[in-house]
């Protein structure tokens, strides 16, 4: 069974840093992308990024472009997600998924997420 | 840039069908196929629920339907259970930046 768990969510000030990791088990980790999506209080959901099976190949929403890196370790089935310059509006549930296919662009299994509160 | 609308909510009895749409704003975003639906049920996490558009994963209830006409892409529950009472939200892929969109979402009540 395929099983995701984030952590590293945190209550920071603006303009802090902070890093999520999602912890990755029952499949092959390093033969699939992963992505990050979230989702404000209240809100719909946001994608954020996405890196490929290799991490030679990222990609990420204007939004966090610039301030946020994703990463892999695949040695230890692992996704990051390196927040920098943190905004208030950054504030959010930080859920892992790992993409169905690559050309699928489908997200067949979600961690249970992380909150992210950027707050003074 | 393009955009995923959705309706804001939309509401049935048990035993009814429902049809959510999901139209694109300004770029060709539907016609890539590759729309997505999830179900999120409140404090949980999303569901994958159709994939490429008309596609259901395995073991998913085939009360759950997915389709594209033109632009815009649809999901259907036929026979609603008052279990499929959720959140709903389309999403494809972009094709460029941003690469993935989701819809606003659609709050399904079941009456």
């Amino acid at each position: 069974e395929v099983h995701l768990l984030e952590s590293g969510g945190d209550l920071v000030q603006p303009g802090g840093s902070l890093r999520l990791s999602c912890s990755a088990s029952g499949f092959t980790f390093s033969n699939y992308a992963v992505t990050w999506v979230r989702q404000a209080p209240g809100k719909g959901l946001e994608w954020v990024s996405t890196v490929i099976k290799t991490g030679d190949s990222t990609h990420y929403a204007d939004s966090v472009k610039g301030r946020f890196t994703i990463s892999r370790d695949n040695s230890k089935n692992t996704l990051y997600l390196q927040m920098n310059s943190l905004r208030v509006e950054d504030t959010a549930v930080y859920y892992c998924a790992k993409l169905q296919g690559i050309h699928t662009w489908s997200f067949d299994s979600w961690g249970q997420g992380t909150l992210v509160t950027v707050s003074s | 840039q393009s955009a995923l609308t959705q309706p804001a909510s939309v509401s049935a009895s048990p035993g009814q069908s429902i049809t959510i749409s999901c139209s694109e704003t300004s770029s060709d975003v539907v016609s890539y196929n590759l729309v997505s639906w999830y179900q999120q049920h409140p404090g949980k996490a999303p569901k994958l629920i159709i994939y490429e558009g008309d596609k259901r994963p395995s073991g998913l209830s085939n009360r759950f339907s997915g389709s594209k006409s033109g632009n815009a892409a649809s999901l259907t529950i036929s026979g609603l259970q008052a279990e499929d009472e959720a959140d709903y939200y389309c999403c494809s892929y972009a094709g460029g930046r941003p690469s993935v969109l989701f819809g606003g979402g659609t709050k399904l009540t079941v009456l």
